[in-house]
C-alpha cells in the first residue's frame, strides 16, 4: 500500500526561491520523517530528519515542518541555490522497521 | 574507497539471462537493503536484511533473489532478466541505533533488451 505520497514531482524555482515540497503519510505509527537528496549519478544521502513530537526543525538552509494533525510535512528550502538543483525524497520510518519512499521531486534552480 | 560500493556500474543483459548485482559496505552495519528507482515511482524495497542470518522479501521481490554471503556482502540476483526490470538499483546499510540514516551506494544502471 502506499504509506507516502510526495508532491510535486518536478518543481523550478529562480535562485533565490523558496521551494516547498510536500509529503502526505497514512500511518500514525512512524517514529521518523526523514528527507533525502540524490544528484545525478549519486545514491540519495540523509538530508535532514524530524520527530512526529516537533513541529519544525531547521539545519542551515533547510526546514522541515511537520503537521501531525494532518499527517503531512514538508521540506522547505530557503535562499536556493543552483547547487541545490536534484531529486529529494521523503521518507517514513516505523520502529524498528525500514525507510518507505516517496514518488521523488526533480527540483531545478535555475541561475 | 566508499562506504558502499555497487557492482557493476551500468550492465546491459538480454531477456532471459540470470545477472547478479554486487554490494559491499565498509560502515560495519548489520543491516542492509536493495532498493529499485523508477522515474515517477521512487524508491521501492526489493529486498533487505538485518543480520547475515536474515533475509526478508520488500514490496517488489518478485523476479529477484539475494544472498547475504556476510556482514559486509548482500548480492542482489535477477533470474531470468525481463524488460520492465530496466531500472536503477541500489544497496544501502544502516545502523540500528539510527535508524532513519541510510548510506546508500552510488548505483547501478540495469538495461534489460
Amino acid at each position: 500500500q502506499q504509506q507516502v505520497k510526495q508532491s510535486p514531482q518536478s518543481l523550478i524555482v529562480q535562485k533565490g526561491g523558496i521551494p516547498i515540497i510536500n509529503c502526505a503519510y497514512e500511518n500514525t505509527a512512524f517514529d521518523y520523517f526523514p528527507w533525502y537528496q540524490q544528484f545525478p549519478g549519486k545514491g540519495p544521502a540523509l538530508l535532514i530528519a524530524i520527530r512526529p513530537d516537533v513541529s519544525e526543525k531547521k539545519e542551515g538552509r533547510f526546514t522541515i515542518s511537520f503537521n501531525k494533525s494532518a499527517k503531512q510535512f514538508s521540506l522547505h528550502i530557503m535562499d536556493s541555490q543552483p547547487g541545490d538543483s536534484a531529486t529529494y525524497f521523503c521518507a517514513v520510518k516505523a520502529s524498528g522497521s525500514r525507510l518507505t519512499f516517496g514518488e521523488g521531486t526533480q527540483l531545478t534552480v535555475n541561475p | 574507497d566508499a562506504d558502499v560500493t555497487q557492482t557493476p556500474r551500468n550492465r546491459i543483459t538480454k531477456t532471459g539471462k540470470r545477472i547478479m548485482l554486487e554490494c559491499s559496505q565498509t560502515k560495519g552495519h548489520d543491516r542492509m537493503y536493495w532498493y529499485r528507482q523508477d522515474p515517477g515511482l521512487g524508491l521501492r524495497l526489493i529486498y533487505y536484511s538485518f543480520d547475515v542470518k536474515d533475509i526478508n522479501k520488500g514490496e517488489i521481490s518478485d523476479g529477484y533473489s539475494v544472498s547475504r554471503q556476510a556482514q559486509a556482502k548482500f548480492s542482489l540476483s535477477l533470474e531470468s532478466a525481463i524488460p520492465n526490470q530496466t531500472a536503477l538499483y541500489f544497496c544501502a546499510t544502516s545502523d540500528p541505533g539510527q535508524g532513519f540514516g541510510y548510506t546508500f551506494g552510488s548505483g547501478t544502471r540495469l538495461t534489460v533488451v
